[in-house]
């Protein structure tokens, strides 16, 4: 059984374009969160989705950050314009129905040059 | 707001002996859970243990243990025969609905 899956491993962004981060959960699980850790700090909940819905996106920064889990297909975390300070590292988890375990992938490593 | 506070940003342990990494929370929830991850160098978030509140004995998984004091919101653990490979940042999380709550980790090193 496959753990959580999560590529690119390392992005490396110019100022301005576009950062895609895939995520594909472990095999039966239904629920996906997105984490950020800023360098020497702790991990923080940005977006829990489940499939084709957004369930809670309180920790998202209000402008250009979104996500998406589609019916087929992995979640995509989508960050426009990004700018040095989105430089971190972004993981994502997976739970199934009705557990209240997370297990993460190994995270995107997002440097903004 | 759930908060998550591990007052040792860095701990140190011989080889074989025992350590214990300290973590309080606040919450005013009553069903929730509380977990430890380690981050090794590798960056990759490994579940070390898990705690639900509503169960009083301990969580124990193998040379790790966490003493549970839902009174006093404490939640620390133990690693016993500590070995090379336990070095790594330790975080504590918290849960109730979905989103984790992380604190700002306690870095372990094991000394040869």
């Amino acid at each position: 059984n496959a753990g959580v899956m999560q590529n690119p491993r390392h992005l490396v962004r110019r100022r301005g374009q576009e950062a895609r981060l895939r995520c594909s959960p472990m095999k039966g699980h239904s629920h996906v969160y997105w984490y950020r850790q800023l360098p020497e700090e702790g991990l923080k909940f940005m977006v829990y989705l489940q499939k084709e819905n957004i369930i809670d996106e309180s920790g998202m920064p209000k402008e250009r950050f979104s996500a998406e889990f589609p019916k087929e297909g992995p979640s995509i975390l989508r960050i426009q314009q990004v700018v040095r300070g989105d430089s971190a590292a972004y993981f994502c988890a997976s739970s199934p129905q009705g557990r209240n375990i997370q297990y993460f992938g190994a995270g995107t490593r997002l440097s903004v040059l | 707001a759930q908060t998550v506070t591990q007052s040792q940003p860095e701990m140190s342990v011989q080889e074989a002996e025992t350590v214990t990494l300290s973590c309080t929370y606040d919450t005013s929830e009553s069903d929730y859970y509380l977990f430890w991850y380690k981050q090794p160098p590798s960056r990759q978030m490994i579940l070390v243990i898990r705690q639900e509140a509503y169960k009083q004995q301990n969580a124990t998984e193998n040379r790790f243990s966490v003493n549970f004091q839902k009174a006093a919101k404490s939640f620390s653990l133990k690693i016993s025969d500590s070995q090379l490979g336990d070095a790594a940042m330790y975080f504590c999380a918290y849960v109730s609905g979905s989103r984790l709550t992380f604190g700002e980790g306690t870095q372990l090193t094991v000394n040869p």
